[in-house]
């Protein structure tokens, strides 16, 4: 938790809104995974990024290793975007390790 | 289809007793981890493995114990279990044949200890 810090910790979306999410790190991380976790609790892998930026679909990555910091961004958010958003750094293939995660609700 | 699989998937146990978690992966992956989650502190990390019968110590490894038997086994153990380990608790698999260190995780086991 303290290595990886998420910001905001709770967030309510209209659906068909933007917003973004943001991991910042006290640790020099070399690569930085983004996770979501379902109401049902299963955790689901959406990113796996060394510096730079990747994209799937609505969502957007960036991590800016110089900068110790990452941001997930969702576009035009649908209700089955809700759960908990998780960031995980790594140094250099380290143990991930976790930030306490953002809760997104997204309503109709 | 490869999958990391936890078992049990819910537990009760008595304050004292003894209790075995386990996972088994079937991605080939070199790396494994046990992790326990409560409100609050996302994933925290508690005891990790490279490889078949290496285990290391993550950052809330007291009252845990971690076995790697083999490739694909990885357990997690309390041998006293106490109220304060009452959490629920992930297994993931992660080190692919290009190097990249994507997770997978378990379904998780609720561990209740009374």
């Amino acid at each position: 938790g303290d290595k990886v810090k998420q910001s905001p910790s709770a967030l309510s979306l209209q659906e068909g809104t933007n917003s973004a999410l943001r991991c910042n790190f006290s640790i020099a991380a070399t690569t930085v995974q983004w996770f979501l976790q379902n109401p049902r609790g299963s955790l689901i892998n959406l990113f796996y990024l060394v510096p730079g930026t990747k994209e799937n679909g609505r969502l957007k990555s960036a991590f800016d290793s110089k900068e110790s910091y990452s941001t997930l961004h969702i576009r035009d958010a649908q209700l089955e975007d809700s759960g908990t958003y998780f960031c995980a750094a790594s140094n250099n293939n380290n143990a991930p390790r976790f930030g306490a995660g953002t809760k997104l609700s997204v309503k109709p | 289809e490869a999958a990391v699989t936890q078992s049990p998937r819910n537990k009760v146990a008595v304050t004292g007793g003894k209790v075995t978690l386990s996972c088994n992966q079937t991605n080939n992956h070199n790396n494994m981890y046990w992790y326990r989650q409560d409100t609050g502190h996302g994933l925290r990390l508690i005891h990790y493995s490279y490889g078949a019968g290496s285990t290391e110590k993550g950052d809330i490894p007291d009252g845990y114990k971690a076995s790697r038997p083999s490739q694909e086994n990885f357990s997690l153990i309390l041998e006293l279990a106490t109220p304060s380990q009452t959490s629920v608790y992930f297994c993931a698999s992660g080190g692919d044949r290009e190097g990249q260190n994507t997770l997978y995780f378990g379904a998780g086991t609720r561990l209740s200890v009374l």
